[in-house]
C-alpha cells in the first residue's frame, strides 16, 4: 500500500517551461486535493476533484490546470511557469473528509522557477 | 469564509516541559472539524490530533491534548514532556462538515514553528 505518491519530488523549471505533477493513491480515494505551500503560509488549496472526471477551483487556481482521468490519478499542470509558482505543493487525498476519513497527505514536490 | 489564526509564528520550550500553541478561528457553522498537523523538516503533514465540534470532550492522544472553546472559537494545541522529536512547524486547519460547501478543503493557519530545546 503506497498511500499518495507525487512524481517528481523535485524540479527546476525555466520562466515559461511547462510540467506536470503527478499525484496517485492506491486507496481507491474519491477526494483528492492539490496545495501549495510558501514560507510562513500554510497550506492552500489550488484545485481539488470530489470524484473522476470532475474539477473543481480552490483558493489560488491562476495559472495551473488539473484533470482527473482516471480515479487513482490527480494531474497539476503548469501551462507557462513563473517564478511566483515557486512553492512546495502537496497532494492529499481521502474517501470523504466531511464524514470524517483520514486525509492522507504525499511528501510535497519541491518546484524551483528560475 | 473561513478563517484560521495562529498568533505565534515561533515558539520554544525545555525538553520535558510542556508549551501551549494557540489557534483561533471564524466561521458561522456549526458543524466541522479542527485539526492540528505536524510538519517536521521533512515537510511530511503529519496529523497530531483531531477535534470533532459537537463533542465537548477534548481529544488528547498521549502527550497531545486539546483546549477546544467553541463559543470564543478557539482551539489551543498541548503537548506533555515535550521531546526533542516535537521540534517542528506545527499548523492548526479546519475542515467544514457542510453538505455542498468546501467539499473537504482543509483551510490551515500559518503555522507556529516549535523548537524544542534539550
Amino acid at each position: 500500500n503506497a498511500g499518495v505518491t507525487q512524481t517528481p519530488k523535485f524540479r527546476v523549471l525555466k520562466t515559461g517551461q511547462s510540467m506536470t505533477l503527478l499525484c496517485a493513491q492506491d486507496m481507491n480515494h474519491e477526494y483528492m486535493y492539490w496545495y501549495r505551500q510558501d514560507p510562513g503560509m500554510g497550506l492552500r488549496l489550488i484545485h481539488y476533484s470530489v470524484g473522476e472526471g470532475t474539477t473543481a477551483k480552490g483558493e489560488v487556481p491562476d495559472g495551473y490546470n488539473v484533470s482527473r482521468l482516471k480515479k487513482q490519478n490527480f494531474l497539476l499542470g503548469l501551462e507557462s511557469a513563473a517564478p511566483s509558482q515557486t512553492s512546495v505543493y502537496f497532494c492529499a487525498s481521502s474517501i470523504s473528509p466531511i464524514s470524517g476519513n483520514t486525509i492522507y497527505f504525499g511528501e510535497g514536490s519541491w518546484l524551483t522557477v528560475v | 469564509a473561513q478563517t484560521v489564526t495562529q498568533s505565534q509564528p515561533e515558539m520554544s520550550v525545555q525538553e520535558a516541559e510542556t508549551v501551549t500553541l494557540s489557534c483561533t478561528y471564524d466561521t458561522s457553522e456549526n458543524n466541522y472539524y479542527l485539526f492540528w498537523y505536524k510538519q517536521p523538516p521533512s515537510r511530511q503533514m503529519i496529523l497530531v490530533i483531531r477535534q470533532e465540534a459537537y463533542k465537548q470532550q477534548n481529544a488528547t492522544e498521549n502527550r497531545f491534548s486539546v483546549n477546544f472553546q467553541k463559543a470564543a472559537k478557539s482551539f489551543s494545541l498541548k503537548i506533555s514532556d515535550s521531546q526533542l522529536g516535537d521540534t517542528a512547524m506545527y499548523f492548526c486547519a479546519f475542515l467544514s462538515r457542510r453538505y455542498g460547501g468546501s467539499q473537504g478543503n482543509l483551510i490551515f493557519g500559518k503555522g507556529t514553528k516549535l523548537s524544542v530545546k534539550p
